[in-house]
């Protein structure tokens, strides 16, 4: 069964922590990797792409991965009341090209 | 601007009725998807295509039917046969075949609702 899973949320961080955000996913054959930001009402927009083991890092996000842990996490940094939103996991699984799953979300809340 | 547009924003859909949900892309891409988003779902793939005249069902396809006719246009229509179509309905493309060129984007999205 092809599965993405994230932290369920909500998560609730106070303005200039770190939130951290994780998901986990089930077909070790998996390439690709993103995460997506969606704000209520809106379309998801991506935030990060990573598809070798390791960190990625851009601007106050960074995105880690660890394909023998089937794990892909992001960290905000200096988190604001702006970054208050949905995060999307999604992983590309199984052998049809371009096909992403998504994890439900988890929804983070930056508190001034 | 390059970009994925999606018409109507809001559609009002009367039981029993088709309705049609316009998806166009000047991206250049390939690959173009339907999901479906309900509240505190992920999203749940409808169809897919790859090619010109090609696509495949995704995990929700019942009710749903599609075509590509054309590189840059990719539209649902949502039939009667879909007995709870009342969602958020996002369309995305991308360029599959190397990791790097895979990210899907996405439209602004139609929120569907049936009266």
């Amino acid at each position: 069964q092809k599965e993405v899973e994230q932290n369920s949320g909500p998560l609730s961080v106070p303005e200039g922590a770190i939130a951290s955000l994780n998901c986990t996913y089930s077909d070790r054959g998996s390439q690709s990797f993103f995460w997506y930001r969606q704000y209520s009402g809106k379309s998801p927009e991506l935030i990060m792409s990573i598809y070798s083991n390791g960190d990625k890092e851009d601007g106050r996000f960074t995105a880690q991965l660890n394909k023998a842990s089937q794990y892909v996490s992001l960290l905000i940094r200096d988190s604001q009341p702006s970054d208050s939103a949905t995060y999307l996991c999604a992983v590309n699984i199984g052998s049809t090209l371009g096909r992403l799953y998504f994890g439900r979300g988890t929804q983070l809340t930056v508190w001034p | 601007d390059g970009g994925i547009t999606q018409s109507p924003k809001y559609l009002f859909r009367k039981e029993g009725q088709n309705v049609t949900l316009s998806c166009e892309q000047n991206l250049n891409h390939d690959a173009m998807y339907w999901y479906r988003q309900d509240p505190g779902q992920g999203l749940r793939l409808i169809y897919y295509s790859q090619i010109v005249n090609d696509f495949q069902k995704g995990d929700i396809a019942e009710g749903y039917s599609v075509s590509r006719e054309k590189k840059e246009s990719f539209p649902l229509t949502v039939t009667s046969a879909q007995k709870n179509p009342t969602a958020f309905y996002l369309c995305a493309s991308s360029m599959p075949g190397f990791p790097s060129t895979d990210t899907q984007y996405f439209g602004p999205g139609t929120r569907l609702t049936v009266l």
